[in-house]
């Protein structure tokens, strides 16, 4: 079984650039949850989906934003980039919500660098 | 605001050893906690878990011990192998359903030692 997938694995933007990233969550998993892990914190939680609509969102400016497809794929885009959004972002899926349990299946990740 | 807290930034264990990493907590809505084991380069991956209604699960050389009046949980690990150097991350959540996504602590970083 294929575990989630991101991409791409490592991006590089500029101050004021948006940028894109993706998540493929496990087959049959409704559920994608993405996460932020600046360095030296923990991963903090940003957006929530399920079943194609935005459940939940951590504390994060609106510029953070996403949807999901109806193959539950997900993207995560970041408008009018700043310095400190530079992180590592994580894609998490589960199965779905009424049946979930809270173990979170994660991707590897993509490195946003904005320079 | 910390919720979870992973107080020691790393942790140097002989093989063969035990290693126990801490992790405070300070919402007492929080119900369920869950620990993770990511090395370079990859995701998070899931070890194991504990509701509330329970002071302590285990599985194989894993276990998680719950002290809910003191906020605290702990992570065993027995006998420590090479494989078990990563970075240990403690979770949270309140209720099953993941709704606020999991509250991570900082992790440790576990190096387990020949």
């Amino acid at each position: 079984e294929a575990g989630v997938t991101q991409s791409p694995t490592h991006l590089i933007k500029t101050r004021g650039q948006q940028a894109t990233l993706r998540c493929s969550p496990i087959s049959g998993h409704t559920s994608v949850y993405w996460y932020q892990q600046a360095l030296g914190l923990g991963l903090q939680f940003l957006l929530w989906y399920d079943e194609g609509e935005e459940r939940n969102r951590g504390n994060f400016p609106p510029r953070f934003s996403g949807r999901q497809f109806p193959n539950y794929s997900s993207e995560l885009n970041v408008n009018a980039l700043e310095l400190e959004d530079s992180a590592l972002y994580l894609c998490a899926s589960t199965p779905r919500m009424s049946t979930a349990s809270n173990e979170q299946f994660f991707g590897p990740g993509t490195r946003l660098t904005v320079l | 605001d910390q919720q979870v807290k992973q107080n020691s930034p790393s942790l140097s264990v002989q093989e063969g050893r035990i290693s126990i990493l801490n992790c405070d907590y300070t919402n007492s809505m929080f119900d369920y906690f869950l620990w993770y084991k990511k090395y370079p380069a990859e995701g998070p991956t899931f070890l194991i878990s504990i509701s509330s209604i329970k002071d302590k699960n285990e599985d194989g050389r894993f276990t998680v011990f719950l002290n809910k009046s003191a906020k605290h949980l702990s992570l065993h690990i027995v006998p420590s192998q090479p494989g078990d150097s990563a970075v240990y991350f403690c979770a949270a959540s309140v209720g099953r359903g993941g709704a606020d996504g999991l509250t991570f602590g900082k992790g440790t970083h576990l190096i387990i030692q020949p």
